[in-house]
């Protein structure tokens, strides 16, 4: 299983950005997939869930301003942060869900190594 | 918000200790909490699901335990690989939540 995401840098606040995850090693269109996030120095902060069916499910501070979607031709995850706030700023990180039953497709079983964006003027 | 409190924020032992880490959910989770592991400058590993499954792969000497509000992470005869920070998550209720991690040094 392998988890790259790209796309990350810095954004002025206000501006968009486009994240993606090229997945590889496991049927992709098979698992619902994760973008969590860590600010520098913090935790982890959950941003939202798709699922192998293409339902989503956000995190409130983010809901309204970023878009998870999927392509399952191309095996990639896609994360669109539009009108970013210096708080986006953060390591972004795709995860595959563990299993497609619930609530286990919250568990989060294989990691990329995380995109680096930043919001500042 | 369910809140997922972490003890202790960080932790120094000497290879072979036994480690306890402590999560406490602010509400019932019902068993819904994982622990994973995070390596200086890597991404998260799962370690745990369930509050006692081990994941596929992950040594014997990781275990959980827990029920209701109170779980933890043990980590018998502790190796030099086992430098990290821990985070608990509890996925039974949206939004799955974080504790804010332990993190593991050599004494």
């Amino acid at each position: 299983v392998q988890l790259v995401e790209s796309g990350g840098g810095l954004v002025q606040p206000g501006k968009s950005l486009k994240l993606s995850c090229s997945a590889s090693g496991f049927t992709f269109s098979s698992y619902g997939m994760h973008w969590i996030r860590q600010a520098p120095g913090k935790g982890l902060d959950w941003v939202a869930y798709i699922s192998s069916s293409s339902g989503t499910v956000y995190a409130d501070a983010v809901k309204g301003r970023f878009t998870i979607s999927r392509d399952n031709a191309k095996n990639t995850l896609y994360l669109q942060l539009n009108s970013l706030k210096s708080e986006d700023t953060a390591i972004y990180y795709c995860a595959r869900s563990l299993t497609t039953r619930p609530p286990y497709y919250y568990v989060m079983d294989a990691w990329g190594q995380g995109a680096s964006v930043t919001v500042s003027s | 918000d369910i809140q997922m409190t972490q003890s202790p924020a960080s932790l120094s032992a000497s290879l072979g200790e036994t480690v306890t880490i402590e999560c406490r959910a602010s509400e019932d989770i019902y068993n819904g909490l994982a622990w994973y592991q995070q390596k200086p400058g890597k991404s998260p590993q799962l370690l745990i699901y369930n509050a006692n499954s081990l994941h596929t792969g992950v040594p014997s000497r990781f275990s959980g335990s827990g029920s209701g509000t109170q779980y933890s992470l043990k980590i018998n005869s502790l190796q030099s690989e086992d430098v990290a920070s821990y985070f608990c998550q509890q996925y039974y209720n949206y939004p799955n939540t974080f504790g804010a991690g332990t993190k593991l040094e050599l004494k």
